[in-house]
């Protein structure tokens, strides 16, 4: 199984929007609603902050959303704040019974 | 609040088995699915595989040849073993427990370096 694709790396300015994109196959991504993303500090272990496309685990700040289209999911983060900035990886469940990582994107709030 | 604590040898020789252990505290391993995920320096998250607590276990399939997870319900400890290391093993592994809802791998321990080196 391939790794999802994500942008390497993405930036934007406090207070604004920005969106991370995940793109798989139909038998990943696209073949179910179990697409989880994560967010990781430097030094710190991964965070999930959505899980099943689109929910938010309990306490988890509005400002994450997510979605999908097809084979591809992304993340949307608004109203950025510095401590946003971090590595963020996507994950899908797979029609193999596993699950696949994407190779991350590093956020850079400007 | 669950915790997740990652142990084992730091430097693992080429050939050889690479074993880490993860003791899990202020709650059960009854009742979960545990994961084991990897990160390579530098690189991204790698699915290993994972185990539920009767020890039924599910495999990435790249990695199904060489690993195997195990689960010690009176010790409250899961465990990775991983054959025949090589450099590209060389990773930060990572212990997490897996759930339904919300579906994905969280809490995570904060992880383990291991070094495949000669």
């Amino acid at each position: 199984q391939s790794a999802l694709t994500q942008p390497a790396s993405v930036s934007g300015s406090p207070g604004q929007s920005i969106t991370i994109s995940c793109s798989g196959t139909r038998s990943d991504v696209g073949a179910y609603n179990f697409v989880t993303w994560y967010q990781q500090h430097p030094g710190k272990a991964p965070k999930l902050i959505i899980y099943d496309v689109n929910k938010r685990p309990s306490g988890f700040s509005y400002r994450f959303s997510g979605s999908k289209s097809g084979n591809t999911a992304s993340l949307t983060i608004s109203g950025l704040q510095a401590e946003d900035e971090a590595d963020y990886y996507c994950g899908s469940y797979t029609r193999s019974n596993s699950w696949v990582f994407g190779g991350g994107t590093q956020l850079t709030v400007l | 609040q669950v915790q997740l604590q990652e142990s084992g040898p730091g430097l693992v020789k080429p050939s050889e088995t690479l074993s880490l252990t993860c003791t899990v505290s202020g709650g059960s391993v009854s009742g979960y699915f545990w994961t084991w995920v990897r990160q390579p320096p530098g690189k991204g998250l790698e699915w290993i595989g994972y185990i539920y607590f009767t020890g039924i276990t599910t495999y990435n399939p790249s990695l199904s040849h060489r690993v195997t997870i195990s689960v010690d319900t009176s010790r409250n400890q899961v465990s990775l073993r991983l054959a025949s290391v090589t450099a590209a093993d060389t990773a930060l592994y990572y212990c997490a427990r897996y759930q339904e809802s919300p579906r994905g791998f969280d809490p995570s321990g904060p992880g383990t370096l291991v070094t495949v080196s000669s």
